[in-house]
């Protein structure tokens, strides 16, 4: 079965810094892969895919098949980036969440 | 546009009680997910729907989850004889496929229904 690992459940990054939210994924296909963002007090919502190849609100992805990993980055973190971030992936019918990391920007 | 709603928002049963939970995809969305939420988990996946076909139904727990779509918009979500195990947040997802019903295209998600079992 496929399986999706957010490493960290917890990040702090000042303001201004550069933040890495780790994903790895375990299938030997091509998945679809997702990440996905819960801002306080609002429902989960697309942030960006893989297939894109699109930068949302300063963020990128980037596939890595060699290393199985889909880490989210973006060079100079924002307050208003403090969320719940899931990483996903899809194959046939089926998507498959992390357990998600809770960033906090530190003003 | 209206999002996707859940009713209700929130759900105490007590063990054993039957719950139905409702979902109201954007309209004209063909596909239609329904995922549980544990307290400190990602969600995970449920089932699925194409319209009014349930296309994969491998995430039920149990044969007590049942869900429904007759009509291929509205869906319920039934848990019977609930257990305290199925305390979780229950969210709902549909997209409209963009091109030759590929599934994975943006999900748009309702706000879920918290289920507490006592």
């Amino acid at each position: 079965a496929q399986r999706v690992t957010q490493p960290e459940k917890l990040l702090s990054v000042f303001k201004g810094a550069p933040v890495e939210l780790k994903c790895n994924y375990s299938y030997s296909g091509s998945p679809e892969l997702f990440w996905y963002v819960q801002y306080s007090r609002q429902r989960l919502q697309l942030l960006l895919r893989h297939i894109s190849r699109e930068s949302i609100k300063g963020f990128t992805a980037d596939l890595n098949k060699g290393e199985t990993s889909f880490h989210l980055k973006k060079p100079f973190a924002q307050e208003e980036d403090s969320a719940m971030y899931y990483c996903a992936s899809n194959t046939g019918n089926q998507f498959y969440f992390g357990t998600g990391t809770s960033l906090t920007v530190i003003p | 546009g209206a999002g996707v709603s859940q009713s209700p928002r929130y759900k105490v049963a007590k063990r054993g009680q039957d719950v139905a939970l409702r979902c109201d995809p954007i309209s004209g969305h063909v596909s239609l997910f329904w995922y549980q939420q544990a307290l400190g988990q990602g969600p995970e996946f449920l089932t699925y729907f194409q319209n009014e076909a349930q296309l994969d139904k491998s995430g039920l727990p149990s044969d007590r989850f049942f869900a429904e779509r007759p009509e291929g918009s509205v869906s319920t979500l039934k848990i019977q004889r609930t257990q305290q195990e199925d305390s979780a947040v229950y969210l709902c997802a549909s997209s409209y496929p963009r091109t030759g019903g590929a599934v994975a295209d943006t999900q748009y998600f309702g706000p879920g229904t918290r289920l507490t079992v006592l």
